[in-house]
């Protein structure tokens, strides 16, 4: 089945820094990669997804890469603010049949201090 | 449109009880899905429905078990509870549970097994 690994499991950087997550999947029929964002005592909130058919996807301060050659994906986060403080889960979903469950990294916490 | 909406919010129970939760997804959606959060296994995949047939089910015990309404809501149900238990459950719903479609999370039921 599908294993989808996140790196760093926490980042730390200044307000107006950039932020770098990464992830790899195993599944190379994988197909719908997301992006959540999960504030304390909240469910995750989908911030930006991408798929299989685009190599890059940006909305603001947000994009999202995807190399599926290489078989990973990445968030961006420029011009960060103290808001943007919370735990970031990458997912993959996607196989040979059409419906599949979404597997999700094990999280980054990123930390934006002021 | 209102967004999924999950009750209770809070649930305290002891060990070898049961305990239903419940969950209205997104009007117009018919496909949910339940996950268990937990510090230390992060986000996992329980068991998803789609007009009232379960179509996909996680690696968790049988006794963790659902259903779904014709108006789509659906419920969890988990009986002799464990310690290992304790866990923040969501549900997320999208439109069909297609591979490519967004999946949009609940708030979660915090459960706590003592």
């Amino acid at each position: 089945g599908e294993n989808v690994e996140q790196h760093p499991s926490t980042l730390s950087v200044q307000e107006g820094d950039s932020a770098v997550i990464k992830c790899t999947y195993s599944d190379s029929a994988s197909n719908y990669f997301p992006w959540y964002k999960q504030e304390l005592g909240k469910g995750p909130q989908l911030i930006i997804d991408i798929r299989s058919n685009v190599g890059e996807k940006k909305d603001q301060r947000i994009a999202v890469t995807l190399n599926k050659t290489a078989k990973h994906f990445s968030l961006h986060i420029t011009e960060t603010q103290p808001e943007d403080s919370a735990v970031y889960f990458c997912a993959a979903r996607g196989g040979n049949t059409g419906f599949q469950k979404l597997v999700f990294g094990t999280g980054t916490r990123l930390l934006v201090s002021p | 449109k209102a967004g999924v909406t999950q009750t209770p919010r809070y649930l305290i129970k002891t060990r070898g009880q049961q305990v239903t939760l419940s969950c209205s997804p997104i009007s117009g959606h018919r496909s949910v899905s339940w996950y268990q959060q937990t510090p230390g296994q992060g986000l996992q995949f329980l068991f998803e429905y789609f007009s009232e047939t379960q179509r996909n089910k996680g690696n968790f015990p049988g006794r963790f078990s659902g259903r779904q309404f014709s108006n789509s809501r659906s419920e969890m149900n988990v009986s002799t509870l464990e310690l290992g238990d304790s866990a923040l459950y969501l549900c997320a719903s999208s439109p069909r549970g297609l591979n490519q479609e967004t999946q949009y999370f609940g708030p979660g039921t915090r459960l706590l097994v003592l």
